[in-house]
């Protein structure tokens, strides 16, 4: 069965860090692409960030470019998402989910439970 | 980047019936679109890639149809449990890649 289990959420100030993992199961992790997806309480969904399966290509939204970072490891079955300069509307939950295939554009089978991060004074 | 519209915002069905939720890209994705259903508290379950293909152990009451711009999922007789938002979600121009705003499906 695959499993994705995020943590590392939490409250933060503005202008702080915050990383979050995603340890993955039940599948070959380092066969599929990575990817972050947030959603503001009551509102949708906004893909922030994917890396391929080995970790050498990765994308983020212009909304995270350059604060957050996407990254793996792979040996751990372990997804990352380091977040740098929080913003307010930052505040959602993060969700990791599986890429279809190595690396390309994809949907998403398999996602994991989410992880609430709140960025507040 | 390519904006996915969603309509209707809010879809009153009662149980039994049907309902048709619309998804428009502002350019061609082909087939590259998926379906997700979300109940609160839960992450988005995908029902639909492709366009049409049923994800696996997902109900046949489920369907997709559509390519280009335009989509539409059915639901042909709607149980208690499908009351949910719906989002659909283009993978065939990225980055980045693009959810709609969502189908609210509620209880007439």
């Amino acid at each position: 069965e695959v499993q994705l289990l995020e943590s590392g959420g939490g409250l933060v100030q503005p202008g702080g860090s915050l990383r979050l993992s995603c340890a993955a199961s039940g599948f070959t992790f380092d066969s599929y692409a990575m990817s972050w997806v947030r959603q503001t309480p009551g509102t949708g969904l906004e893909w922030i960030s994917a890396v391929s399966s080995g970790g050498s290509s990765t994308y983020h939204a212009d909304s995270v470019q350059g604060r957050f970072t996407i990254s793996r490891d792979n040996s751990k079955n372990t997804l990352y998402l380091q977040m740098n300069s929080l913003r307010a509307e930052d505040t959602a939950i993060y969700y990791c989910a599986r890429g279809s295939w190595g690396w390309g554009g994809s949907f998403f089978a398999y996602w994991g439970q989410g992880a609430l991060v709140t960025v507040s004074s | 980047e390519v904006v996915m519209t969603q309509s209707p915002a809010t879809l009153s069905v009662s149980p039994g019936e049907r309902a048709t939720l619309s998804c428009r890209a502002s350019q061609s994705v082909g087939s590259n679109l998926g379906w997700y259903q979300q109940k609160p508290g839960q992450a988005p379950r995908l029902l639909i890639y492709g366009a049409s293909t049923r994800a696996t152990g997902i109900p046949a009451r489920f369907s997709g149809s559509g390519s280009g711009t335009e989509f539409t999922l059915t639901i042909s007789s709607l149980q208690s449990e499908d009351f949910a938002v719906y989002y659909c979600q283009q993978y065939n121009n990225w980055p980045p890649l693009t959810f709609g705003g969502g189908t609210k499906v509620e209880i007439k």
